[in-house]
């Protein structure tokens, strides 16, 4: 298995344009989650969804940042418009329905200028 | 509101010592903790995860112990190696509301050989 795969590894943009930021989950895993790590923050929880469905978006910072998931095999993060305070790492996770444990993928770094 | 703290937030030993790694939270009323390791770039691993019910767990030379009614959990390294050198974190699952872990901002450990 491949993992849990994250797309772009790496982002730069500038202050006001859209940002989406792509995942992955390992195939058979029902939960997804969306992470964001900062140095001032440490890890917090976006959003996520189980079989498709959000359950629990209360760690999403404001209206400018959206998440869907159209199918089991792939999620988006879209940030509209951008700010440099949403400068981070932004993880995906999924994990099957039997188990606590959560696969991160690799992470996007997203620069904001 | 739940609170992850862990101490030292940095530790440098030399390799074949061992350590212990600490992590307290304020609400026991978790459902239970999970250890991961962070490399650098890297998203989370996740090595240990311990319910509610249970006191420890272990696998091979790392052993994570659960004292709910202080709010601590430790994870102990025995006979450390350079590859061991990475961020820990420790999260909580709440047992109320969602599906939703609270992370700790983590313990940078190098093991110096």
């Amino acid at each position: 298995d491949a993992g849990v795969i994250q797309s772009p590894r790496h982002e730069v943009t500038e202050m006001g344009q859209e940002v989406t930021l792509r995942c992955k989950p390992i195939s058979g895993h029902d939960y997804l989650f969306w992470y964001r790590q900062t140095m001032m923050r440490g890890l917090e929880l976006l959003i996520y969804f189980n079989n498709n469905v959000p359950i629990d978006d209360s760690g999403m910072p404001e209206d400018r940042f959206s998440a869907k998931m159209p199918n089991a095999s792939f999620s988006t993060l879209k940030i509209q418009p951008s700010e440099p305070r949403d400068s981070a790492v932004y993880f995906c996770a999924s994990r099957g329905s039997y188990t606590d444990t959560q696969y991160f993928g690799p992470g996007t770094r997203l620069t904001v200028l | 509101k739940q609170e992850v703290t862990q101490i030292p937030a940095a530790l440098s030993v030399p390799e074949g010592e061992n350590l212990v790694l600490n992590c307290s939270f304020t609400d026991s009323a978790i459902y239970n903790l999970q250890w991961f390791r962070q490399d650098p770039g890297k998203g989370l691993t996740s090595l240990l995860l311990i319910q509610s019910s249970q006191r420890e767990q272990t696998s091979g030379r790392l052993n994570a112990s659960l004292d709910k009614s202080s709010g601590r959990s430790t994870l102990y390294i025995a006979a450390s190696q350079p590859g061991d050198s990475a961020t820990y974190l420790c999260a909580v699952r709440p047992t109320s509301g969602t599906y939703k872990y609270i992370f700790g901002t983590g313990t940078r450990l190098k093991v110096l050989a």
